[in-house]
């Protein structure tokens, strides 16, 4: 299985700033994804990335807003801009795996007051 | 309707006992289905994953998919403290990328 890291692994914001995450796994991959993980709630699926293309985003997330970089095949990166209280959440990247599986960073745990 | 529902518990259970866990789904398309365990302040672990419908085991742990109901199961024998964490159930369809996900059931074994 992969290994993948993510920095920060957690962080406490004001609202209205920006916060860059960033995913760094340990084999090369085709597609990396950007998942957010509210209290009691689902994995939300954000975004899609691949690298040398332009990130594929699911309905309801936006680029302007979660703007996505994917520069090579071990690395990514998602900001959170222009913050508020209800962005506070764990944003959580994966990798593809065989059949059709992901493997999961151990997340960042954001707060915005 | 959601697409995947999974009670989300909690559920608390004695050391050594069965612990039965179970999404239902609405998608007939789905082809994978996975169980990732999901320690406090970490990320989701892929526990099992199964192709179509049947049973798979691996040691403690037994995934059952039973397509005709749209059903999935985990169950886990003889239950340990460790064991104690939010399993969430996952499903694709082949060829997709995305993964449909449950919203997670916490439970505790309790020493």
């Amino acid at each position: 299985s992969a290994v993948i890291s993510q920095k920060p692994s957690r962080d406490i914001c004001q609202r209205g700033t920006s916060l860059t995450i960033q995913c760094q796994v340990d084999s090369q991959v085709t597609m990396m994804f950007w998942y957010r993980q509210q209290p009691g709630q689902s994995l939300t699926l954000i975004a899609t990335a691949n690298q040398g293309s332009e990130a594929t985003y699911e309905s309801g997330f936006v680029i302007d807003k979660f703007p996505i970089s994917r520069p090579n095949l071990t690395f990514s990166t998602l900001t959170v801009s222009n913050m508020s209280p209800e962005d506070s959440s764990i944003y959580l990247c994966s990798v593809e795996a065989a059949q059709e599986t992901q493997y999961f960073g151990p997340g960042t745990r954001l707060l915005v007051l | 309707q959601k697409e995947v529902e999974q009670d989300p518990g909690p559920l608390s259970v004695p050391e050594g006992a069965i612990v039965s866990l179970n999404c239902t789904y609405s998608n007939s398309a789905f082809q994978y289905f996975m169980w990732y365990r999901q320690y406090s302040r970490k990320g989701p672990e892929l526990l099992m994953y199964t192709y179509s419908s049947g049973n798979k085991e691996d040691g403690r742990f037994t995934a059952q998919v039973d397509k005709s109901s749209k059903y999935i199961s985990l169950f886990i024998r003889d239950s340990q403290p460790s064991d104690s964490a939010t399993y969430l159930c996952a499903m694709s369809a082949i060829n997709d990328y995305k993964l449909s996900f449950g919203a997670g059931t916490t439970v505790t074994v309790r020493a």
